[in-house]
């Protein structure tokens, strides 16, 4: 079993529409990152949390430790959101430990 | 920061033959990460320096792959035979503690092994 879970897999939406993807994971960690992969393959860092809840621009990341739960909200969508959207961990160890992924949400916005 | 810089961006090549990638971090960043990236089992770590010291290597596939950071500003990875399953894109990422341990990744390198 995959220690990062990312629901769902694959996700088509109309522009405007409110989005949400989900993450859990099944070890302590120290850090979660969300990451976007657009089709080119570059990846960008878009948040890094440990608690509570990080805004930017039209993202919302929220955590929530106990639950091993993290989410990742796009408001008011767009076309240009459409990306890959991967969830990942960094453990607990001292420093700044490799990340562990999950697989991804694809997401498809139309216009 | 010209940012985190890779090369190739594709290399192609025959199975058995020797391959190396290169990866050059931000300057300032201290710990520089290697990924694995396939359809199948999707981003991977293999392997992460502190200080130019490999600290976790347990990613590594196997003793084809071998890596190292002569300094703090170069890094290679190199297969040596290569294979057609190592067909992948390889990421390079670098980081520091003062920057909360955000990772900035490369444009990767596509590797094809034929």
């Amino acid at each position: 079993k995959n220690e990062v879970e990312q629901s769902p897999q694959n996700l088509t939406a109309q522009e405007g529409e409110f989005i949400t993807i989900n993450c859990s994971y099944s070890v302590g960690i120290s850090a979660l990152h969300w990451l976007q992969q657009h089709p080119g393959g570059g990846i960008v860092s878009l948040f890094m949390l440990s608690s509570g809840k990080k805004k930017h621009g039209r993202l919302i990341a929220t955590i929530n430790i106990q639950e091993k739960h993290s989410s990742l909200h796009i408001t008011a969508s767009h076309p240009r959101d459409s990306a890959v959207y991967i969830c990942a961990v960094r453990g607990r160890g001292g420093g700044a430990d490799g990340l562990t992924f999950g697989k991804g949400t694809h997401l498809i916005i139309q216009p | 920061d010209a940012g985190v810089i890779q090369s190739p961006r594709h290399e192609v090549t025959e199975m058995g033959q020797e391959v190396t990638l290169r990866c050059k971090p931000i300057s300032g960043h201290d710990y520089l990460f290697w990924y694995r990236q396939t359809m199948m089992r999707g981003l991977e770590l293999l392997i992460y320096f502190n200080n130019n010291v490999p600290i976790d290597d347990s990613g590594m596939p196997e003793d084809r792959f071998s890596a190292k950071m002569p300094n703090a500003s170069f890094s290679t990875l190199k297969i040596q035979p290569s294979e057609p399953r190592d067909s992948a894109v390889y990421f390079c990422a670098s980081s520091t503690p003062s920057g909360g341990g955000e990772q900035f990744f490369g444009p990767g390198t596509r590797l094809t092994v034929l």
